[in-house]
């Protein structure tokens, strides 16, 4: 889940359309996993997250599946609009190890939202 | 209910120079943490604070110091600023607890020429 690189992932919808957004992590023992919006000139905005007793969550037009034997987080957008246009990251941490708040963030991948 | 809280918004030093950063975190969010982004990537663990102890830190050198007050505000701290160290600077606060959400401020923005 380190960031690398210059050239983030893209994704180009249709207003209307579902998103799906991948990552892929790297800590096998992270058990705690968030998804951030990032919108230009703002910081990160906080999405959605789940614990790895956990396969599935759900909120307001979005859900977030974990499969924890490949190590892919991926988040799902209903009905993408113009104003989900953003770069959006997958951040891990090892909540019960001893990283206490250090979150390591995926590369990122831009969302566009064409009208 | 104010976010978390970044000053200055903006801010332009030279090399060789030292800065600090502010954060006033969450009402009733008593841990703060410190990234870095550089264009394009995503943000980098500087510092987590905790009841005013350093929690964790990230692979940063000792140019980087960091505290935190107890209205449990912070500031971080670079001294012998480099080109490098232009990034965005980003602070985030949380209730107790490896596993509750970061909620980020919109960071502070740091030029070196």
């Amino acid at each position: 889940g380190e960031s690398v690189g210059l050239h983030l992932p893209t994704l180009s919808v249709q207003e209307g359309d579902n998103s799906i957004i991948n990552c892929a992590y790297s800590n096998s023992a992270s058990d705690y996993f968030i998804w951030y919006k990032q919108e230009s000139g703002k910081g990160p905005q906080f999405i959605i997250d789940i614990r790895s007793n956990m396969d599935k969550r759900q909120g307001q037009r979005v859900t977030v599946l974990l499969n924890k034997t490949v190590k892919h987080l991926s988040l799902q957008i209903a009905a993408t609009q113009p104003g989900d246009s953003a770069v959006y990251f997958c951040a891990e941490n090892n909540a019960g190890g001893t990283s206490y708040g250090k979150l390591t963030f995926g590369q990122g991948t831009i969302l566009t939202v064409h009208p | 209910d104010a976010g978390v809280t970044q000053s200055p918004t903006h801010l332009i030093k030279t090399r060789g120079q030292h800065v600090t950063l502010r954060c006033s975190p969450i009402s009733g969010h008593k841990s703060v943490s410190w990234y870095q982004q550089v264009l394009g990537q995503g943000p980098q663990f500087i510092f987590q604070y905790y009841e005013k102890e350093e929690r964790g830190r990230g692979n940063f050198p000792d140019r980087f110091s960091a505290r935190q007050f107890p209205n449990y505000s912070s500031e971080l701290n670079v001294n012998a600023l480099l080109l490098g160290d232009s990034a965005l600077y980003l602070c985030a606060s949380s209730l107790e607890g490896s596993d509750q959400p970061q909620h980020f401020g919109d960071g502070t923005r740091l030029s070196i020429l």
